[in-house]
């Protein structure tokens, strides 16, 4: 079975252009997580889908920052327009959704993205 | 709201040294906690959780961590580093009806051969 993927795994972009990121989770998990590392700091949730729907968008940084889940599958993260402080790993993870238990977040390997 | 605490940035040990990390984590009602590794160039990968019960627990590559209530910690063990353990070390938790992980900033492990 295959993991939670990434794509792309570097991005470099000038301060002011857009970038997409895409996480594609594993099959037949209804949650999708996407989480950041600044450098040197802590992950930090930005937010977290079920399905198609948004459940939490309490971490997302501000307005440029758009998710989107279409279908329930893959789902994108899109930065309009990147700023500096943007720079960082972006993690996607997925579970099973299993009623209220907590289930495993699977991880993706990350979106390394450098805004000069 | 929920924060973890991670005393250690960067541990360095030799062979055959006993690991201790340390995890600190602020929140007041039931929480689960994790340990999650990544090695170079893959994944975050778990490495072990809580839920319940027994407060001492068994993950993969012979770690355990020791849930302490009262001290709010849960601190990661093993008592004979590999080579191979050496990675980034992540304490997190979830607590009450949350199901996103709150982080810590990280434990980077060097083991010198």
């Amino acid at each position: 079975e295959a993991g939670v993927t990434q794509f792309p795994s570097h991005s470099v972009i000038e301060k002011g252009q857009t970038v997409t990121l895409r996480c594609d989770p594993i099959s037949g998990h209804d949650n999708l997580y996407w989480y950041r590392r600044v450098m040197g700091k802590e992950i930090k949730f930005l937010l977290h889908f079920v399905k198609e729907s948004k459940q939490d968008e309490s971490g997302m940084p501000n307005n440029r920052f758009l998710a989107e889940r279409t279908g329930g599958t893959y789902s994108t993260l899109k930065v309009q327009p990147a700023e500096l402080e943007d720079s960082g790993v972006y993690f996607c993870a997925s579970s099973q959704r299993k009623g209220l238990v907590y289930n495993e977040q699977f991880f993706g390997p990350g979106t390394r993205l450098t805004v000069l | 709201a929920q924060s973890v605490s991670q005393h250690n940035h960067h541990v360095i040990l030799s062979e055959a040294a006993s690991l201790e990390l340390g995890c600190n984590y602020s929140y007041g009602g039931t929480v689960n906690l994790f340990w999650y590794v990544q090695y170079p160039g893959q994944h975050l990968q778990l490495l072990l959780k809580y839920f319940s019960g027994d407060p001492l627990v068994k993950g993969i590559k012979g770690f355990e961590a020791e849930f302490i209530k009262s001290k709010f910690s849960f601190n990661l063990r093993k008592p004979s580093v590999q080579w191979s353990d050496t990675a980034e070390y992540f304490c997190a938790v979830i607590g009450g009806s949350a199901r996103q992980l709150t982080f810590g900033s990280g434990t980077q492990l060097t083991v010198l051969p």
